[in-house]
């Protein structure tokens, strides 16, 4: 069963720094694109970035809105991503999600399996 | 950045009634979009993906047409369990913006 285990949320002062975590199981990390989605209090769904699988070199790519304050790694061997955030801004405060894209091309790159989320507060 | 547009933001129904879900991007797309359902306090479920394409698992009473920039979402005999929040997503480039949502509540 593939299962998607998010942690490391909580509340941080604006200009702070966070790294959360996402626990991977059931199922093989290594061959597949990963993907953070944030939802703000009572608004709508917010891609955050992606991480490319080993064969496409890790690679990332990130919303206008995070680039240069967040970075997005992975250890396959640890079965984990990672969202590390710096800068933090109120308006970062959300509902964090990893989501496992289903494959590695256009086609395939919606998200199939998705976490419960874990809870970012920026606030002071 | 291409955009996704949603309409209705919301829309009351009862159950047994067939809903319609559009969703219109800024440029074309071609087929790269996928439909999610969130109910409250949940993470989002895959719904549709290449535009017309059903999840495994998903009923068979959730449908998705169109290609371009105009994409429908449709249920065909809304049931309780259906009432949540619906969400398009672009899939052709980065960033993979989703639209604005679309609330289903009980009339």
């Amino acid at each position: 069963e593939v299962q998607l285990v998010e942690s490391g949320g909580g509340l941080v002062q604006p200009g702070g720094s966070l790294r959360l975590s996402c626990a991977a199981s059931g199922f093989t990390l290594s061959d597949h694109y990963m993907d953070w989605v944030r939802q703000a209090p009572g608004k709508g769904l917010e891609w955050v970035g992606r991480a490319r699988n080993k064969f496409n070199s890790y690679t990332t790519e990130y919303a206008a809105s995070v680039k240069g304050r967040f970075i997005i790694s992975r250890d396959d061997s640890e079965r984990s991503l990672y969202l590390q955030m710096n800068s933090l801004k109120t308006e970062d405060t959300a509902v964090y999600y990893c989501g496992r894209a289903a494959g590695t091309t256009w086609d395939t790159s919606m998200d199939d399996f998705w976490g419960q989320g874990t809870h970012v507060t920026v606030s002071s | 950045d291409i955009q996704l547009t949603q309409s209705p933001s919301f829309l009351s129904a009862s159950v047994g009634d067939r809903v319609t879900i559009t969703c219109r991007a800024s440029q074309g797309i071609s087929n790269y979009l996928a439909w999610y359902q969130q109910k409250p306090g949940k993470a989002p479920k895959l719904l549709i993906y290449g535009a017309s394409t059903l999840q495994s698992g998903v009923p068979s009473r959730f449908s998705g047409s169109g290609s371009g920039t105009e994409f429908t979402l449709t249920i065909s005999s809304l049931q309780p369990e259906d009432f949540a929040t619906y969400y398009c997503q672009r899939l052709n480039s980065y960033p993979l913006t989703f639209g604005g949502g679309t609330k289903v509540e009980i009339k």
